[in-house]
């Protein structure tokens, strides 16, 4: 079983509907990350989180740390909001400073 | 403030051969991290270093991957002998210090022949 689970795997939505993506963890971590990858291209970090929530424009990033859980919403979705997004976590084990990272969601967002 | 700049963004090499991938980090960032992603894979870390020194190679494939951050210059990411199964993108991350969050570059693709 994977450290860092996503769900779902893919995900295909109307321009303008509500999308979350959802990430759980088994580990103990400092920081959780989101980040996001368009096809062929680079990795920019959407959020950096270790409890409750942030907001940067339509992008909503949550993380109940009790349950192993974070969810990243996006409001009144765009065409250009597709992409994969990807659930990290920074686990404390023996100070690791590296990044474990989930399989990643697909989202495609239709015009 | 340029980001984190990788070069080449796309290296062909043929079997056998040795591949190298440089990553100059942000200005101010003393923290380095490569990572892979195989096709259809997820990200997986490689090798974690400062300036000088490896803190953390527990990714790295025990043969023909090498990690080095110089006192001066980029970081490079070197690949002797190259296989089929090292096509990837690689991506280099930086960052001012642990507690931080990253910056990631455009990657460098790799496809091996």
């Amino acid at each position: 079983k994977n450290e860092v689970e996503q769900s779902p795997q893919n995900l295909t939505a109307q321009e303008g509907e509500f999308i979350t993506i959802n990430c759980s963890y088994s580990v103990g971590i400092s920081a959780l990350h989101w980040l996001q990858q368009h096809p062929g291209g680079g990795i920019v970090s959407l959020f950096m989180l270790s409890s409750g929530k942030k907001k940067h424009g339509r992008l909503i990033a949550t993380i109940n740390i009790q349950e192993k859980h974070s969810s990243l919403h996006i409001t009144a979705s765009h065409p250009r909001d597709s992409a994969v997004y990807i659930c990290a976590v920074t686990p404390i084990i023996q100070g690791a400073q590296k990044l474990v990272f989930g399989q990643g969601t697909r989202l495609t967002i239709n015009p | 403030n340029a980001g984190v700049m990788q070069n080449p963004r796309h290296l062909v090499r043929r079997r056998g051969q040795e591949a190298r991938l440089r990553c100059s980090p942000m200005k101010g960032h003393s923290h380095v991290y490569w990572y892979r992603q195989l096709p259809e894979e997820g990200l997986k870390f490689m090798v974690y270093l400062q300036k000088e020194n490896i803190i953390d190679e527990s990714g790295m494939p025990k043969e023909r991957f090498s990690a080095e951050f110089p006192k001066e210059g980029p970081s490079i990411l070197r690949i002797q002998q190259v296989v089929r199964g090292d096509s990837a993108a690689y991506f280099c991350a930086s960052s001012p210090d642990s507690s931080y969050g990253y910056t990631f570059g455009s990657g460098t693709r790799l496809t091996v022949v």
